[in-house]
């Protein structure tokens, strides 16, 4: 069975800029979670999504968006980017709700603003 | 003070010996998440728990919901088991708030 995937592994963008990452989780799996971790904050949950649907948002800004299609695939968008959102950011699939399942993660992109 | 707190930050040890990691956590919880890290990222979960103990290979975890306490045990430690250990526990309103990590490192 495929691991989590997500792309692009590396992205350098410039502040201002907006981008779009992208995760497809392992088959079957229909709860899409992101995270992002930096040096100074370490690990820090976005969103969740489970069947198109957000359940659950971090305390970010506005600037940080996500989606989920019917396939469980999900991408998340950061718009306006600032020098501190230059991060790794990292998907997780389980199979259900994040409370009843181990989770599975990707390898993570790491986005550097310049 | 942070919601979960791992301790040791940092862990040298021997090939070979014991080793213990602990998380305190201050909020009630549904779940609580091990998961290791290796350098470039990849992050892996070694053991979702709600209550008593669990074991996988040379890893064990325990949980203790009344104290808040987790510990997550190394036995017979090798050089691979070098890596970032991330407690993380699942509170109310489903969010995953994690420890700082504790980077253990095995010297052969």
């Amino acid at each position: 069975k495929a691991g989590v995937t997500q792309t692009p592994r590396y992205l350098i963008k410039t502040r201002g800029q907006q981008v779009t990452l992208s995760c497809s989780p392992i088959s079957g799996h229909r709860s899409v979670s992101w995270y992002q971790q930096t040096p100074g904050q370490g690990l820090q949950f976005l969103f969740e999504y489970f069947s198109e649907t957000q359940r659950n948002k971090g305390n970010f800004p506005g600037r940080f968006s996500g989606r989920q299609f019917s396939n469980s695939r999900s991408e998340m968008n950061v718009s306006t980017l600032e020098l501190g959102d230059s991060a790794l950011y990292l998907c997780a699939s389980s199979l259900a709700f994040l409370s009843n399942s181990p989770l599975h993660f990707g390898n993570g992109t790491r986005l550097t603003v310049t | 003070k942070n919601e979960v707190e791992q301790s040791p930050q940092n862990l040298t040890a021997q090939e070979g010996e014991f080793i213990t990691i602990n998380c305190s956590y201050s909020v009630g919880i549904s779940a609580l998440h091990w998961l290791q890290q290796h350098p470039g990222g990849g992050i892996v979960s070694l053991f979702m728990l709600s209550s008593g103990k669990k074991k996988h290979g040379r890893l064990i975890a325990t949980i203790n919901i009344q104290e808040k306490h987790s510990s997550l045990h190394i036995t017979a430690s090798h050089p691979r088991d070098s890596a970032v250990y991330i407690c993380a526990v699942l509170a109310s309103g489903s969010r995953l708030t994690f420890g700082e990590g504790t980077q253990l490192t095995v010297n052969p």
